[in-house]
């Protein structure tokens, strides 16, 4: 099966603070994304990754960064954290495909005081 | 643009009631289209998925949709649905051999089933 761990299930940060979200994936996937998951917007995708040190943005890619140094790791970084960021971060891998389906983390709740 | 519209937010059936769930998606050119579905306190995970073929997908637990091109529709169905359907259900579209291809999210469905 394949397993996409992502660092923490629930996180507090205040304003201003940087946060690192991190994701591994156990199947050598080539695709990563980062999403948030809000309630009556569905998951809107913020970056994603088709190799190692490759990003693209995705839809709402304001605010965030990422970094892709290895090739099951892929990290979500907010810079400077606001509370409009207080959401579900989700973490999903697929292969070479970008076609093919997601397998996604069990998700970090951030909350930002 | 793509886009994926769930036109029902929060679906109350009781114990088997049959279930239809409605998604239509806007894109001109080939799709592949997926369910997912998250329990509560569970992963998103695939309920089914169609790329090709026969427009009728079965998936698991005894779900199914159905691809109709002509109403760029993608409605998920189960004859009779159990008090353990009660998830969040999302449809999604990715448009293939597009050069941004990448998959849209519809904003999801609320399912809770009365026992």
């Amino acid at each position: 099966d394949v397993k996409v761990t992502q660092s923490s299930r629930y996180l507090v940060k205040r304003t201003g603070e940087k946060v690192f979200l991190e994701c591994v994936q156990d199947m050598d996937h080539e695709n990563m994304f980062w999403y948030r998951q809000d309630p009556g917007l569905g998951l809107r995708l913020i970056y994603f990754s088709y190799d190692v040190k490759m990003k693209e943005k995705g839809d709402i890619p304001e605010g965030y960064s990422v970094s892709r140094e290895k090739k099951e790791r892929f990290s979500l970084i907010l810079e400077s954290a606001s509370t409009n960021q207080t959401s579900m971060y989700l973490c999903a891998s697929s292969p070479r495909t970008l076609t093919d389906t997601q397998y996604f983390g069990p998700g970090t709740r951030l909350t930002v005081l | 643009a793509q886009s994926v519209s769930q036109h029902n937010h929060h679906v109350i059936l009781s114990e088997a009631a049959s279930l239809e769930l409605g998604c239509n998606y806007s894109y001109g050119g080939t799709v592949n289209l997926f369910w997912y579905v998250q329990y509560p306190g569970q992963h998103l995970q695939l309920l089914l998925k169609y790329f090709s073929g026969d427009p009728l997908v079965k998936g698991i637990k005894g779900f199914e949709a159905e691809f109709i091109k002509s109403k760029f529709s993608f409605n998920l169905r189960k004859p009779s649905v159990q008090w353990s359907d009660t998830a969040e259900y999302f449809c999604a579209v990715n448009a293939r051999y597009s050069s941004a291809s990448k998959i849209i999210f519809g904003s999801g469905t609320r399912l809770s089933i009365r026992p």
